[in-house]
């Protein structure tokens, strides 16, 4: 199994530029989460979803979209980049049908970098 | 909102030594999770504990969990260079499904 699958692994935007990074796990998981990672602060939670068609905002959503039209992909949009957004983001699944996230399983991290 | 901490930010240690890392959390929290990060690398779940009480153990590492006291501990036995990496703990609070991760560990086993 591929797991957690994440593209692109890196990526340089200028400001005002959008993107989407994409997440795609083949463990029928219904639970999905983006976090981004910057030094000394952590992961901190974008977005999550329990399921198809459910989202939800995370610690930080400010600039970031999500969709969940299938149980295997879960895209995180940038509309306008800003250099506040460099970051390394990963994406996460979990088995969980209780309501709790659930022991996660992540992907390899996109690093994003925005001039 | 839950809120988890960990301390310390930074550990150096020798090789054969015991230390603890230490993981507070602000409001009640039905599971805690610990994961691994090396360099460079994504995050890999090493403990997952449930309950009160609840002990896990894997080669030199040991956690626990104490809902009273809204603490889990990380006990590394004897550490070896292997271990060096950044330890994450994350909680998830009543009935919310957010897992809140602490700001990490970053532990150094020097020879």
């Amino acid at each position: 199994n591929a797991g957690v699958t994440q593209t692109p692994k890196f990526q340089v935007l200028k400001t005002g530029q959008s993107m989407t990074l994409q997440c795609a796990q083949d463990m029928n998981h219904e639970y999905m989460s983006w976090y981004r990672q910057d030094p000394g602060m952590g992961l901190r939670l974008i977005h999550y979803s329990v399921g198809a068609g459910i989202t939800d905002q995370g610690e930080v959503p400010n600039g970031y979209n999500v969709s969940r039209s299938t149980t295997e992909d879960f895209p995180l949009r940038l509309l306008s980049a800003a250099p506040s957004q460099t970051s390394v983001y990963f994406c996460a699944s979990s088995y969980s049908r209780t309501g709790h996230a659930g022991e996660l399983f992540f992907g390899e991290g996109s690093r994003l970098t925005v001039l | 909102e839950l809120k988890v901490e960990q301390n310390p930010l930074f550990l150096s240690m020798q090789e054969g030594k015991n230390y603890t890392i230490y993981c507070n959390y602000s409001t009640t929290s039905d599971r805690l999770y610990w994961y691994r990060q090396d360099p460079g690398k994504s995050l890999e779940s090493l403990f997952v504990l449930l309950s009160n009480g609840a002990v896990k153990q894997e080669g030199r590492l040991m956690a626990s969990l104490d809902t009273k006291a809204r603490l889990s501990t990380l006990h590394i036995t004897a550490a070896v260079h292997d271990l060096s990496a950044t330890y994450f703990c994350a909680g998830s609070g009543g009935a919310t499904n957010k897992l809140i991760f602490g700001t990490g560990t970053l532990l150094a086993v020097q020879p």
